[in-house]
């Protein structure tokens, strides 16, 4: 167990339907990053938060895909309208200023039928 | 952009044997290196590290050497067991580009008894 935490563990829901999932990063973490890792595949980045402000996105995260970091605890990612194609496993990873190691979650894994 | 290049897997070995995992990486500044491994059901765990060329990141009797002029750091281990049976992936991240971790697409060790 690193001291981060998601949730849910997994979600199945149909395509065009919305999804939100949660990070919990190790309390004294003020960076957390995004990332989405499909089968076969590793971990690709998709956004990351230092405190509250949102500082980088992907160009991998379309419109449909917002996140936000409330007062620089807590992480939600959102994904609008979901398509077959967002299917994936979805890692949150947060990171001690200063420091270099980042601590991941146990992911959430989002099938869309 | 930069880049990670791993060997292309299963790699399969009887216990005891010597493991290498290559990768290579392209970067334009001053990546630190990290190899992370993936437990079956398990989230991804930091196995070793490097921070800068000619440093030896080592655990569990695993090591890598960061070398600046052949942009590798392959993955070696002495005597596999059966325990080391993961997906391994080698990351680079650098701080002037926020730390994000690029990733390798994820080398299969499987090791039987």
């Amino acid at each position: 167990d690193t001291g981060v935490s998601q949730d849910p563990r997994h979600k199945i829901t149909k395509r065009g339907q919305n999804v939100t999932f949660r990070c919990d990063p190790i309390s004294e973490h003020n960076r957390l990053y995004w990332y989405r890792q499909t089968l076969g595949q590793g971990p690709e980045f998709l956004t990351y938060f230092q405190n509250e402000a949102q500082l980088e996105k992907s160009r991998l995260l379309s419109d449909r895909f917002s996140a936000e970091r409330p007062k620089g605890s807590f992480s939600t990612l959102e994904i609008q309208r979901t398509e077959q194609g967002d299917s994936a496993m979805y890692l949150c990873a947060t990171l001690a200023g200063g420091q270099e190691t980042q601590y991941f979650g146990p992911g959430t894994r989002l099938l869309v039928l | 952009g930069d880049s990670v290049t791993q060997m292309e897997g299963p790699v399969t070995l009887s216990e005891e044997a010597f493991l290498t995992i290559n990768c290579t990486y392209t970067a334009t500044g001053y990546p630190s290196l990290f190899w992370y491994v993936q437990y079956p059901g398990e989230g991804l765990q930091l196995l070793l590290k490097a921070t800068k060329a000619d440093d030896k990141g080592s655990n569990k009797g695993f090591e890598a050497t960061y070398r600046k002029e052949t942009t590798s750091f392959h993955l070696e281990k002495g005597s596999v067991q059966v325990s080391d049976s993961a997906v391994y992936f080698c990351a680079l991240s650098d701080q002037s580009r926020g730390n994000k971790l690029v990733f390798g697409a994820g080398t299969i060790l499987r090791v039987k008894s």
